[in-house]
């Protein structure tokens, strides 16, 4: 079983809809990432979070430390927002725990 | 520009060859790390080193080796032991005691 699982794999949208992408981790950790890969391979870090909520533009990550869950929201989804979101975790060991990734296509 | 760089884009190699790829960083970054991608996977460490001169192996150092002879520059070997070298390798580096780390843009190294 991996440390953090991720879901939706893959989630097409059409522009304009909210998005949610969600993760669960089974480690303790002290902090939490999402972060967005382009289809050329480059990642871009999008936020790290230890508890609450964050905003960023029409992205808004949140996380329930006591449920061992964050969601990444995209509001008013845009084709420019189609990548990869990545959702990784800092273990209480240091080590970086990393999901398989949720592949999101906007469709104009 | 401040960055991290890494080169070439995209490698082929012969099975059997070692094959080094570059990792560089102007960013003053204490902390490297090299990490792997393979479809329907997550990103997995291969090494990280926090200082000059020192290195740790990641979950899956096998068949790699690295140096950290200078701050800046953190290349990587896939030497012809790594049973399964085809792959997408991310560099990446962070400030001491920092959580965001800084990716570049990747190598695709292809072993035909």
């Amino acid at each position: 079983k991996n440390e953090v699982e991720q879901s939706p794999q893959n989630l097409t949208a059409q522009e304009g809809e909210f998005i949610t992408i969600n993760c669960s981790y089974s480690v303790g950790i002290s902090a939490l990432h999402w972060l967005q890969q382009h289809p050329g391979g480059g990642i871009v870090s999008l936020f790290m979070l230890s508890s609450g909520k964050k905003k960023h533009g029409r992205l808004i990550a949140t996380i329930n430390i006591q449920e061992k869950h964050s969601s990444l929201h995209i509001t008013a989804s845009h084709p420019r927002d189609s990548a990869v979101y990545i959702c990784a975790v800092r273990g209480s060991g240091n080590q970086f725990y990393f999901g398989t990734g949720t592949s999101l296509t906007v469709i104009p | 520009d401040g960055g991290i760089t890494q080169s070439p884009k995209y490698l082929f190699r012969k099975e059997g060859q070692n094959v080094t790829l570059s990792c560089e960083q102007n960013l003053n970054h204490d902390a490297m790390y090299w990490y792997r991608q393979d479809p329907g996977q997550g990103l997995r460490l291969i090494y990280y080193s926090q200082i000059v001169n020192d290195f740790q192996k990641g979950d899956i150092a096998e068949g790699y080796s690295v140096s950290r002879e200078k701050k800046e520059s953190f290349p990587l070997t896939v030497t012809s032991a790594q049973k399964n070298p085809t792959a997408f390798y991310l560099c990446a580096s962070s400030r001491w005691g920092q959580e965001t780390q800084y990716f570049g843009p990747g190598t695709r190294l292809l072993v035909l």
